[in-house]
């Protein structure tokens, strides 16, 4: 199975700061990766599809950036209703792995 | 509007059987894969495996291959994860969600509301 790494797992920002999350693949997985967003008590919702294509509808304060086995998430202004837990998905190779999750926090 | 709707929550007990649905709608059932993502109390996201309904493909994640099955009736636009004998760990929020077969948008992008699943003497 193809690992995912994401770091931090957890991270405090304030308001207007730009926030970055990373994701590390134990193997080459050119751009098949996703980013979702998870609000408590709510279904993920898609963020950015193969690597760095924003989903219609979101925000474009969310950007994502790489390929092969390094790839990140930005938030360039975070807002209030960023608060969520956010995570990476690979899908090169069945099975489909996500990463362990970043916990986003407002100071 | 393109949705998938779940079935309610569930509680049963160890060794029981289950049998969960999701069923789609506002789009052509059979021409995505559905998927079956695991959230355990506190924890990450796991996926279970998949179907494609236009051909009844089936791949399982092998820490689920054999404890649970994974189905759909093309007729309904549902498909389907069931267990035939209940453990605690299992647990657990269960999602479906859509994902498209082209590896160009091949994302999960359209996801269920979640059917929570208590397995307790």
């Amino acid at each position: 199975d193809i690992q995912m790494t994401q770091s931090p797992s957890s991270l405090s920002a304030s308001v207007g700061d730009r926030v970055t999350i990373t994701c590390q693949a134990s193997q080459d997985i050119s751009n098949y990766l996703n980013w979702y967003q998870q609000k408590p008590g709510k279904a993920p919702e898609l963020l950015i599809y193969y690597a760095s294509n924003l989903e219609t509808g979101v925000p474009s304060r969310f950007s994502g950036s790489g390929s092969g086995t390094d790839f990140t998430l930005t938030i360039s202004s975070l807002q209030p209703e960023d608060i969520a837990t956010y995570y990476c998905q690979q899908y090169d190779n069945v099975p489909w792995t996500f990463g362990q999750g970043t916990k986003v926090g407002v100071k | 509007e393109v949705q998938l709707v779940q079935s309610g929550a569930e509680l049963k007990k160890p060794g029981e059987s289950l049998k969960i649905s999701c069923q789609g709608s506002g789009y052509t059932f059979s021409t995505y894969y559905i998927g079956w993502v695991r959230q355990m109390p506190g924890k990450g996201l796991e996926w279970m495996g998949h179907l494609y309904p236009g051909d009844s493909e089936i791949r399982y994640s092998p820490s689920f291959q054999g404890r649970v099955t994974i189905s759909a009736d093309k007729s309904s636009s549902t498909a389907f994860l069931q267990w035939s004998s209940l453990k605690a760990s299992d647990t657990a929020m269960y999602y479906c969600a859509r994902q498209s077969v082209e590896m160009a948008t091949g994302a999960f992008d359209i996801w269920g509301q979640g059917t929570m699943v208590i397995v307790s003497s």
